[in-house]
């Protein structure tokens, strides 16, 4: 089976970098993704890592470590509009397991 | 691209009735959908996975009578909660994968809030 773990809280301020991170076990790996959910909306796909390392998107970035298990999504020049619960999911085999998601607050 | 719908995004019935929610691929050709169910401050549950012209996979718990899947084309998948009672009331959310494996970023439809009375 899968077990994900992310931290459930997080406040951050304007303009600041706040990094999330997420923890994995798992029997499988095919991948680890990152969504934001704004409340009372589905999911939108950030970033998807599968090897090692850094994967940079505009404000948004994500880096893997297969070995220790571990990711975490990087935010820079928060705005308030980033305010919104951040889910890891893992892919293995045969499913998509998702974390229960950070809710970050991003403050003036 | 790779837009997926949702319909209704919102209902309301009496217990005992049966809801019907529609998931569509907009503007790609979607072998497997999934259907999630997430539970307010909770995470998203992986209820089934369905790919088009063959049975849905159901997930340990869920029980594939009361939840029927079809995915009868490449861009339609629905959902019926049959019987439905106040403890179906949820957040229902679609997705759907370009291919018929998982080697595909998964795309989430709007999601239908449930609300049983």
């Amino acid at each position: 089976g899968q077990n994900i773990d992310q931290p459930t809280e997080m406040t951050a301020t304007e303009g600041a970098i706040v990094q999330i991170n997420c923890t994995y076990q798992t029997s499988g790996f095919n991948g680890l993704f990152w969504y934001q959910q704004h409340a009372g909306e589905a999911p939108t796909f950030l970033s998807y890592n599968v090897l090692d390392g850094l994967e940079e998107k505009g404000r948004f970035s994500s880096f893997l470590s297969r070995s220790k298990g571990y990711s975490y999504l990087l935010l820079k020049e928060l705005q308030m509009k980033d305010s919104a619960s951040y889910l890891c999911a893992v892919r293995d085999a045969s499913k998509l397991t998702f974390g229960t998601g950070t809710r970050l607050q991003v403050t003036l | 691209g790779a837009v997926v719908s949702q319909h209704p995004s919102r209902v309301i019935c009496k217990s005992g009735t049966s809801v019907k929610i529609e998931c569509r691929s907009l503007d790609f050709q979607a072998t497997t959908m999934f259907w999630y169910r997430q539970f307010p401050k909770q995470s998203l549950m992986l209820m089934a996975t369905s790919n088009e012209g063959s049975k849905a996979t159901y997930e340990q718990g869920v029980e594939k009578d009361k939840f029927l899947i079809n995915h009868a084309s490449l861009t339609l998948s629905t959902l019926t909660v049959t019987s439905a009672h106040p403890e179906d009331s949820s957040f229902y959310i679609c997705s759907a994968t370009t291919s018929g494996s998982f080697t595909d970023t998964q795309y989430f439809g709007p999601g239908t809030r449930l609300t049983v009375l």
